[in-house]
């Protein structure tokens, strides 16, 4: 039982570049979600996805989108990559939206100069 | 505003017990969590509460207080594995998580 992946495991991307995280998850989850590590601070919800066909705004969600076409697969894109969008971002699951744990994926470590 | 507070680090010893508290000031409460997360790794799921009082789960126990707004995860019989981060999350009216900047847990020998 994988659980959710994600991919890369890490990069590094020059700034003004397009760059798609990947997150997959096997456990037929309804809900997904991104989030964002940075130090210091909680993680912070860039956006989230109640069930597939549906995406939502979270916290952060400037320079970032996202879109849910089946269950097991929730992309995160940023279209042009600036600096401040270095961090580690954290894909989850949870089998809805509402009571249910979250489960997290590895994560990703992205670093834009 | 929505306000998550924890302690930045605590320092304890192999065998002891540690008390990591968290306040919180959100827009609505739907359950309170906690996580663990190894450095480098992501948060694993160790607890959640709704209800007020003590939920004990081996080692580990959460308590809530919704009325104090006030939350603490109780670490037994600590081992060097326990050296992490430990984060509080609340779940609001949304459904949706803010969370705590985590609790970052040294055990020395």
């Amino acid at each position: 039982i994988a659980g959710i992946t994600q991919a890369p495991t890490s990069q590094i991307l020059a700034a003004g570049r397009r760059m798609t995280l990947r997150c997959t998850q096997d456990m037929r989850h309804n809900a997904m979600y991104w989030y964002r590590q940075d130090l210091g601070l909680g993680l912070r919800l860039i956006h989230y996805s109640n069930t597939a066909g549906t995406t939502g705004k979270g916290e952060v969600p400037d320079g970032y989108s996202v879109s849910r076409a089946n269950t097991d697969d929730f992309p995160l894109t940023l279209a042009s990559a600036v600096p401040s969008q270095t961090s580690v971002y954290f894909c989850a699951s949870s089998a809805s939206g509402d009571t249910d744990t979250q489960y997290f994926g590895p994560g990703t470590r992205l670093t834009v100069l | 505003g929505q306000n998550i507070d924890q302690p930045t680090e605590m320092t304890a010893t192999e065998g002891a017990i540690v008390q990591i508290n968290c306040t919180y000031q959100t827009s609505g409460f739907n359950g309170l969590f906690w996580y663990q997360q190894h450095a480098g790794e992501a948060p694993t799921f160790l607890s959640y509460n709704v209800l007020d009082g003590l939920e004990e789960k081996g080692r580990f126990s959460s308590f809530l207080s919704r009325s104090k707004g006030y939350s603490y995860l109780l670490l037994k019989e600590l081992q060097m594995k326990d050296s992490a981060s430990y984060l509080c999350a609340v779940r609001e009216s949304n459904y949706q998580l803010i969370w705590g900047a985590g609790t970052k847990l040294i055990i020395k020998p």
